[in-house]
């Protein structure tokens, strides 16, 4: 009965593979998000999505690309995959955006390794 | 350039003891901030939560204060307990919704 989940936990792959990385929310949500959390610890926003809708898209490779098949998904693509790439992503879910003061659950994350 | 800003790195406190965990912003147009408590290997888990139109916000040992005109929120853990040992992050929310955190505090709580 996880709120949000994401799979895999772990992904260690070579430089230029393509990977995805699945989010699922359970709590009937409208809104989802990917954050990043680097290496010097910072967790930044990289995209969110409102009812299927994409509403943030911070200055990320266009390598990434989010994908929303509904609203209790927001899976992450990324293409040829490079070292700095390698990271922490935590997904996340909220009742609404812009709607008022709304808490964001979040995910356990995915362990990113590109070597 | 950081919005949110932890200057701590770390803090250690004697179990029963008060921890208080400093954040500083620079956005005055923030107007809703949130403590998250990360342990590792896992996601940031809500604590508490203040709007900009309240100065304290409290719930159980954890009590939140924003002072306003100094940009400054902390988060008051008493007493402090082992298990209360993580990584606190401090953030704000952004105007599309998002969460600006800060870089996070590890708290170590000594028996």
């Amino acid at each position: 009965d996880t709120a949000v989940s994401q799979t895999p936990k772990y992904l260690v792959t070579q430089m230029g593979n393509d990977k995805s990385i699945k989010c699922e929310q359970n709590l009937g949500h409208d809104t989802m998000y990917w954050y990043k959390q680097d290496s010097k610890k910072f967790l930044k926003i990289m995209f969110s999505y409102n009812n299927k809708e994409l509403i943030i898209n911070e200055t990320v490779p266009n390598r990434f690309s989010p994908k929303s098949p509904d609203k209790a998904h927001l899976n992450l693509h990324i293409n040829s995959l490079e070292l700095g790439d390698s990271a922490v992503y935590f997904c996340a879910s909220s009742r609404g955006a812009r709607t008022g003061q709304e808490t964001q659950y979040f995910g356990p994350g995915t362990r990113l390794l590109v070597l | 350039d950081q919005q949110v800003k932890q200057n701590s790195p770390s803090l250690s406190v004697q179990e029963g003891r008060i921890s208080i965990l400093n954040c500083d912003y620079t956005n005055s147009m923030f107007d809703y901030f949130l403590w998250y408590k990360k342990y590792p290997a896992e996601g940031p888990t809500f604590l508490i939560s203040i709007s900009s139109i309240k100065d304290k916000n409290e719930d159980g040992r954890f009590t939140v204060f924003l002072n306003k005109s100094a940009k400054h929120l902390s988060l008051h853990i008493v007493p402090s307990q082992p298990g209360d040992s993580a990584v606190y992050f401090c953030a704000a929310r952004g105007s599309q919704g998002n969460l600006i955190f800060g870089k996070g505090t590890k708290l170590s709580v000594k028996p």
